[in-house]
């Protein structure tokens, strides 16, 4: 079975600084790793995704994730917060091995806030 | 190119009575996806459709909800009668083909509330 964790359920960093929101996942094969955004009382946006190739992904706003197989994980990354930045990310996986949408788990979500 | 839009955004329903909310999703899209997140919870997947077909529904809670996507376009989910346990925000979710490194789109949520 597929799962993703996000190890924090709340992030806080000061406006300027970098920010990392962690994610690590277990699946059978090979993953397809996401990162959506939701911001308040707003629906999830795609920021990036990591499919193949260079394990460093480059996505919306300025956010890149890493993609590092050893260790399972797909942590989220950004070098300067800003305030707007504040929000609730979520990871998701999916297997390769499955084309549906039930395979496509999502990690409990983080809140991350930036603060002035 | 307008996203995936979902009506109503917002809903609050007494207990036992009928929601139905409904999804258009991004033109050209074949696939449309429902999720919910509930009382703060993880994100689940509910079920699948490709054009007017449930190709996956093994997320749906239980019979009292009812998804249809006629004519392969909109689809609506209704949730018939509605149980306090039903409260939080439903996504829907469209996606050009079934590839498996293909993006998901959400759109805003419909967030509902059962009193």
């Amino acid at each position: 079975a597929q799962s993703v964790a996000q190890p924090e359920d709340q992030v806080n960093v000061a406006e300027g600084n970098p920010l990392t929101v962690k994610c690590t996942y277990s699946v059978s094969g090979n993953p397809y790793l996401f990162w959506y955004v939701q911001y308040p009382n707003r629906g999830l946006q795609f920021l990036l995704k990591y499919i193949t190739g260079d394990n460093l992904v480059k996505g919306s706003y300025g956010f890149e994730a890493e993609f590092n197989k050893s260790q399972t994980s797909f942590h989220l990354k950004k070098p300067s917060a800003l305030v707007s930045d504040s929000a609730l990310y979520f990871c998701a996986v999916r297997d390769r091995r499955d084309n549906y949408g039930q395979n496509f788990v999502f990690g409990p979500g983080t809140r991350l806030s930036v603060l002035p | 190119e307008a996203g995936v839009t979902q009506f109503p955004s917002h809903s609050v329903i007494e207990k036992g009575q009928t929601v139905t909310l409904r999804c258009d999703p991004i033109s050209g899209h074949d696939n449309l996806y429902w999720y919910r997140r509930v009382m703060g919870k993880e994100i689940k997947f509910l079920l699948h459709f490709v054009k007017e077909s449930k190709q996956d529904e093994s997320g749906m809670p239980n019979n009292r909800f009812l998804a249809e996507r006629t004519g392969g376009t909109y689809s609506t989910l209704k949730v018939q009668p509605a149980e306090l346990e039903d409260s939080g925000v439903y996504f829907c979710a469209s996606s050009q083909a079934t590839l498996k490194g293909n993006t998901i789109y959400f759109g805003e949520g419909s967030w509902l509330t059962v009193v």
